[in-house]
């Protein structure tokens, strides 16, 4: 396995401007997450998918959030009309759904900073 | 609700002597728990995993952790700690199955390891 990729790792922008990440999961895994890390916190989760279906939000998933997984592979997360408290890095894992519980492997995260 | 909760957020040890990092649970169901470590400007590495089996859980790097119900803690150890060791640690409990298996972190324990 390759592993989890993410693209772009940092991302700098403009308050008010879109920007879209991308995360790549090991192959054949099912499930895909991604969650936020605020500095000197632990990664909070932000929404999931099974193959293509988003199954779950977290209320933390504000309107100006969209993720898609459009093929069941790879997905992206778009926000919208960045705000400074959108700073965070951004966090995708997947896991194949082998029994009760799974193993999440993370990708090395998207580093965001909205100026 | 399922909870962890990591009773240090700084922990210093001397290179070669043990090491504890503490954690306590919330679940009302017997829960999966992981340790994961992050390095600096890496991803979130799982170091080890409980999943209803044996209580002594062994990891990677000489790590392990204990799980014990009857104080729903899951204390993680390493009889000897290593300069490389030195890293942020999370304590983490997953959802249920049919709730996605999302990973709810704890706030983490830095840990520093001193020559």
């Amino acid at each position: 396995d390759t592993g989890v990729s993410q693209d772009p790792r940092h991302k700098i922008t403009k308050r008010g401007q879109n920007v879209t990440f991308r995360c790549d999961p090991i192959s054949e895994h099912n499930r895909l997450y991604w969650y936020r890390q605020t500095l000197g916190q632990g990664p909070e989760f932000l929404t999931y998918f099974q193959n293509e279906a988003q199954l779950e939000k977290s209320r933390l998933l504000s309107d100006r959030f969209s993720a898609e997984r459009p093929k069941g592979s790879f997905s992206t997360l778009e926000i919208q009309r960045t705000e400074q408290g959108d700073s965070a890095m951004y966090l995708c894992a997947s896991s194949a759904t082998t029994g009760l519980t799974d193993t999440q492997y993370f990708g090395p995260g998207t580093r965001l900073t909205v100026l | 609700a399922q909870s962890v909760t990591q009773l240090d957020s700084h922990v210093s040890v001397s290179e070669g002597t043990p090491v504890l990092l503490r954690c306590n649970y919330s679940s009302s169901y017997s829960p999966s728990l992981f340790w994961y470590v992050q390095h600096p400007n890496k991803g979130l590495q799982l170091l080890l995993k409980y999943t209803s089996a044996a209580t002594l859980v062994k990891g990677i790097n000489g790590f392990e952790a204990e799980f014990k119900k009857s104080e729903t803690s899951f204390h993680l150890t390493k009889p000897s700690a290593h300069m490389s060791d030195a890293a942020e640690y999370f304590c983490v409990v997953s959802a249920t199955y049919n709730q996605g298996g999302k990973l709810i972190f704890g706030q983490g324990t830095e840990l520093s390891v001193k020559p």
